[in-house]
Protein backbone atom coordinates (compact mmCIF):
# COMPACT_ATOMS: atom_id res chain seq x y z
CA UNK A 1 0.00 0.00 0.00
CA UNK A 2 1.09 3.41 -0.91
CA UNK A 3 2.47 5.58 2.09
CA UNK A 4 3.94 9.13 2.62
CA UNK A 5 7.11 8.84 3.65
CA UNK A 6 9.66 11.47 6.02
CA UNK A 7 13.11 12.37 6.78
CA UNK A 8 14.00 12.35 9.01
CA UNK A 9 12.47 10.40 11.91
CA UNK A 10 14.11 12.89 14.52
CA UNK A 11 15.83 16.10 14.02
CA UNK A 12 17.45 18.22 16.88
CA UNK A 13 19.01 21.63 16.23
CA UNK A 14 20.24 24.83 17.78
CA UNK A 15 17.90 27.95 18.02
CA UNK A 16 18.70 29.86 15.18
CA UNK A 17 19.66 27.36 13.06
CA UNK A 18 17.77 26.21 9.62
CA UNK A 19 16.32 22.99 9.22
CA UNK A 20 14.69 21.28 6.14
CA UNK A 21 12.47 18.59 7.33
CA UNK A 22 11.38 16.19 3.97
CA UNK A 23 8.67 14.46 2.58
CA UNK A 24 7.90 11.93 -0.33
CA UNK A 25 4.15 12.22 -0.85
CA UNK A 26 2.10 9.31 -2.66
CA UNK A 27 3.04 9.39 -5.55
CA UNK A 28 0.03 9.84 -7.71
CA UNK A 29 -1.45 12.56 -5.30
CA UNK A 30 -1.43 16.32 -6.38
CA UNK A 31 -1.81 18.16 -3.08
CA UNK A 32 0.61 18.31 -0.40
CA UNK A 33 0.35 19.31 3.24
CA UNK A 34 2.37 20.25 6.34
CA UNK A 35 1.13 20.24 10.00
CA UNK A 36 2.25 20.02 13.14
CA UNK A 37 1.49 18.82 16.59
CA UNK A 38 2.90 20.48 19.62
CA UNK A 39 3.48 17.42 22.28
CA UNK A 40 0.13 16.77 23.83
CA UNK A 41 -1.76 18.88 22.16
CA UNK A 42 -3.98 19.14 18.05
CA UNK A 43 -2.67 18.57 14.81
CA UNK A 44 -2.72 21.89 13.32
CA UNK A 45 -2.43 23.14 10.07
CA UNK A 46 0.84 24.48 8.36
CA UNK A 47 0.68 25.20 4.73
CA UNK A 48 -0.82 23.51 1.31
CA UNK A 49 0.56 23.37 -1.98
CA UNK A 50 -0.76 22.61 -5.35
CA UNK A 51 0.75 23.14 -8.95
CA UNK A 52 4.00 24.24 -7.71
CA UNK A 53 2.49 26.68 -5.47
CA UNK A 54 1.05 27.89 -2.15
CA UNK A 55 -2.74 27.18 -1.90
CA UNK A 56 -3.29 28.09 1.52
CA UNK A 57 -1.44 29.00 4.90
CA UNK A 58 -1.95 29.36 8.55
CA UNK A 59 -0.62 32.12 10.65
CA UNK A 60 1.93 29.96 12.00
CA UNK A 61 3.56 29.92 8.94
CA UNK A 62 5.11 33.32 8.98
CA UNK A 63 8.34 34.38 7.09
CA UNK A 64 10.78 32.01 8.62
CA UNK A 65 9.17 29.20 6.91
CA UNK A 66 8.84 27.90 3.03
CA UNK A 67 8.27 24.85 1.15
CA UNK A 68 9.25 23.23 -1.93
CA UNK A 69 8.83 20.53 -4.18
CA UNK A 70 12.77 20.10 -5.72
CA UNK A 71 11.77 17.28 -7.76
CA UNK A 72 8.76 14.85 -8.82
CA UNK A 73 8.72 13.28 -5.64
CA UNK A 74 10.23 15.07 -2.95
CA UNK A 75 8.13 18.01 -0.76
CA UNK A 76 10.06 19.68 1.63
CA UNK A 77 9.43 22.42 4.40
CA UNK A 78 12.34 24.77 5.41
CA UNK A 79 12.42 26.55 8.66
CA UNK A 80 15.24 29.47 8.81
CA UNK A 81 16.04 30.33 12.15
CA UNK A 82 14.46 27.68 14.03
CA UNK A 83 12.90 29.03 17.58
CA UNK A 84 12.39 27.30 20.58
CA UNK A 85 8.88 27.23 20.34
CA UNK A 86 9.00 25.30 16.99
CA UNK A 87 9.47 22.36 18.59
CA UNK A 88 7.19 19.75 17.64
CA UNK A 89 6.39 17.03 15.44
CA UNK A 90 5.64 18.10 11.94
CA UNK A 91 3.56 15.68 9.51
CA UNK A 92 3.31 15.90 6.08
CA UNK A 93 0.01 15.00 3.89
CA UNK A 94 -0.90 14.88 0.81
CA UNK A 95 -4.30 13.87 -0.92
CA UNK A 96 -5.52 12.78 -4.14
CA UNK A 97 -7.71 15.64 -5.19
CA UNK A 98 -8.91 18.60 -2.56
CA UNK A 99 -12.05 17.59 -0.26
CA UNK A 100 -10.40 14.11 -0.37
CA UNK A 101 -8.23 11.88 2.28
CA UNK A 102 -5.38 13.23 3.36
CA UNK A 103 -2.67 10.53 4.22
CA UNK A 104 -0.33 11.41 6.83
CA UNK A 105 3.59 10.58 6.75
CA UNK A 106 4.92 9.24 10.09
CA UNK A 107 6.19 12.81 11.26
CA UNK A 108 9.30 14.18 12.03
CA UNK A 109 10.14 15.47 15.67
CA UNK A 110 11.67 18.66 15.83
CA UNK A 111 13.45 19.71 19.25
CA UNK A 112 15.00 23.06 19.45
CA UNK A 113 17.61 23.60 22.04
CA UNK B 1 -9.03 30.55 23.10
CA UNK B 2 -7.70 27.31 24.16
CA UNK B 3 -5.47 26.87 27.37
CA UNK B 4 -2.14 25.43 26.35
CA UNK B 5 -1.26 21.94 26.93
CA UNK B 6 -4.61 20.62 27.09
CA UNK B 7 -5.43 17.66 29.26
CA UNK B 8 -6.94 14.58 26.46
CA UNK B 9 -10.45 13.51 27.72
CA UNK B 10 -9.88 9.40 28.26
CA UNK B 11 -12.75 7.24 27.05
CA UNK B 12 -11.81 3.26 29.38
CA UNK B 13 -13.87 0.71 27.83
CA UNK B 14 -13.70 -2.75 28.63
CA UNK B 15 -12.50 -5.44 25.78
CA UNK B 16 -15.46 -6.60 23.30
CA UNK B 17 -17.36 -3.70 24.62
CA UNK B 18 -18.78 -0.76 22.22
CA UNK B 19 -16.79 2.76 22.46
CA UNK B 20 -18.59 5.78 21.04
CA UNK B 21 -16.48 9.12 21.03
CA UNK B 22 -17.44 12.54 20.39
CA UNK B 23 -16.52 15.86 18.57
CA UNK B 24 -18.20 18.77 18.15
CA UNK B 25 -17.36 20.81 14.96
CA UNK B 26 -16.58 24.79 14.56
CA UNK B 27 -17.34 25.55 10.94
CA UNK B 28 -21.28 25.08 9.65
CA UNK B 29 -19.94 25.06 6.14
CA UNK B 30 -17.31 22.22 6.35
CA UNK B 31 -18.65 19.73 3.97
CA UNK B 32 -16.58 16.81 4.77
CA UNK B 33 -15.35 15.08 8.18
CA UNK B 34 -12.28 12.24 9.39
CA UNK B 35 -12.19 10.43 11.87
CA UNK B 36 -8.00 9.84 12.51
CA UNK B 37 -6.38 7.16 14.63
CA UNK B 38 -3.18 7.96 16.01
CA UNK B 39 -1.10 6.01 17.77
CA UNK B 40 1.92 7.13 20.07
CA UNK B 41 4.34 8.60 18.01
CA UNK B 42 3.36 7.89 14.95
CA UNK B 43 1.46 10.39 12.24
CA UNK B 44 -2.60 10.17 11.91
CA UNK B 45 -4.24 7.35 10.29
CA UNK B 46 -7.23 7.56 8.66
CA UNK B 47 -10.48 5.31 9.74
CA UNK B 48 -13.18 6.73 7.77
CA UNK B 49 -14.88 9.86 6.51
CA UNK B 50 -18.61 11.31 5.71
CA UNK B 51 -19.74 14.21 3.34
CA UNK B 52 -22.45 16.91 4.79
CA UNK B 53 -24.98 14.98 2.21
CA UNK B 54 -25.10 12.14 4.96
CA UNK B 55 -25.67 11.42 8.22
CA UNK B 56 -24.84 8.22 8.49
CA UNK B 57 -21.54 5.82 7.01
CA UNK B 58 -20.20 2.34 8.20
CA UNK B 59 -16.88 0.89 7.37
CA UNK B 60 -15.58 -2.37 8.98
CA UNK B 61 -16.32 -2.24 13.31
CA UNK B 62 -16.57 1.96 12.82
CA UNK B 63 -19.81 4.06 12.29
CA UNK B 64 -19.54 7.78 12.10
CA UNK B 65 -22.87 9.53 12.52
CA UNK B 66 -22.53 13.10 11.30
CA UNK B 67 -25.71 16.08 12.86
CA UNK B 68 -25.24 18.85 11.05
CA UNK B 69 -27.84 20.41 13.20
CA UNK B 70 -25.97 20.77 16.30
CA UNK B 71 -22.37 20.25 14.84
CA UNK B 72 -21.49 17.15 15.87
CA UNK B 73 -19.72 14.30 14.69
CA UNK B 74 -19.29 10.43 16.52
CA UNK B 75 -17.24 7.30 15.96
CA UNK B 76 -18.40 4.15 17.27
CA UNK B 77 -16.73 1.00 17.46
CA UNK B 78 -17.78 -1.97 17.55
CA UNK B 79 -16.23 -5.03 19.82
CA UNK B 80 -13.14 -2.61 20.47
CA UNK B 81 -9.97 -4.32 21.17
CA UNK B 82 -6.89 -3.78 22.57
CA UNK B 83 -5.23 -2.55 19.25
CA UNK B 84 -7.69 -0.06 19.26
CA UNK B 85 -6.00 1.85 22.05
CA UNK B 86 -5.22 5.14 20.61
CA UNK B 87 -5.81 8.81 20.31
CA UNK B 88 -8.70 9.56 18.11
CA UNK B 89 -9.33 13.25 16.22
CA UNK B 90 -11.99 14.29 14.32
CA UNK B 91 -11.34 16.96 11.59
CA UNK B 92 -13.10 18.91 8.95
CA UNK B 93 -12.21 20.41 5.82
CA UNK B 94 -13.73 23.75 5.70
CA UNK B 95 -16.16 24.49 2.30
CA UNK B 96 -13.73 26.11 -0.26
CA UNK B 97 -10.26 24.83 1.97
CA UNK B 98 -7.74 23.06 1.48
CA UNK B 99 -6.79 22.58 5.70
CA UNK B 100 -8.33 19.95 7.75
CA UNK B 101 -9.01 21.67 11.49
CA UNK B 102 -8.31 18.84 13.74
CA UNK B 103 -10.26 18.97 16.81
CA UNK B 104 -8.95 18.24 20.27
CA UNK B 105 -8.84 14.52 20.37
CA UNK B 106 -9.74 11.73 22.64
CA UNK B 107 -8.18 8.76 24.22
CA UNK B 108 -9.36 5.35 24.07
CA UNK B 109 -8.20 3.12 26.58
CA UNK B 110 -8.98 -0.43 25.96
CA UNK B 111 -8.65 -2.66 29.47
CA UNK B 112 -8.23 -6.16 28.58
Amino acid sequence: EPEVTQTPSHQVTQMGQEVILRCVPISNHLYFYWYRQILGQKVEFLVSFYNNEISEKSEIFDDQFSVERPDGSNFTLKIRSTKLEDSAMYFCASSADRGNEQFFGPGTRLTVL
Amino acid sequence: GESVGLHLPTLSVQEGDNSIINCAYSNSASDYFIWYKQESGKGPQFIIDIRSNMDKRQGQRVTVLLNKTVKHLSLQIAATQPGDSAVYFCAEDGAGSYQLTFGKGTKLSVIP
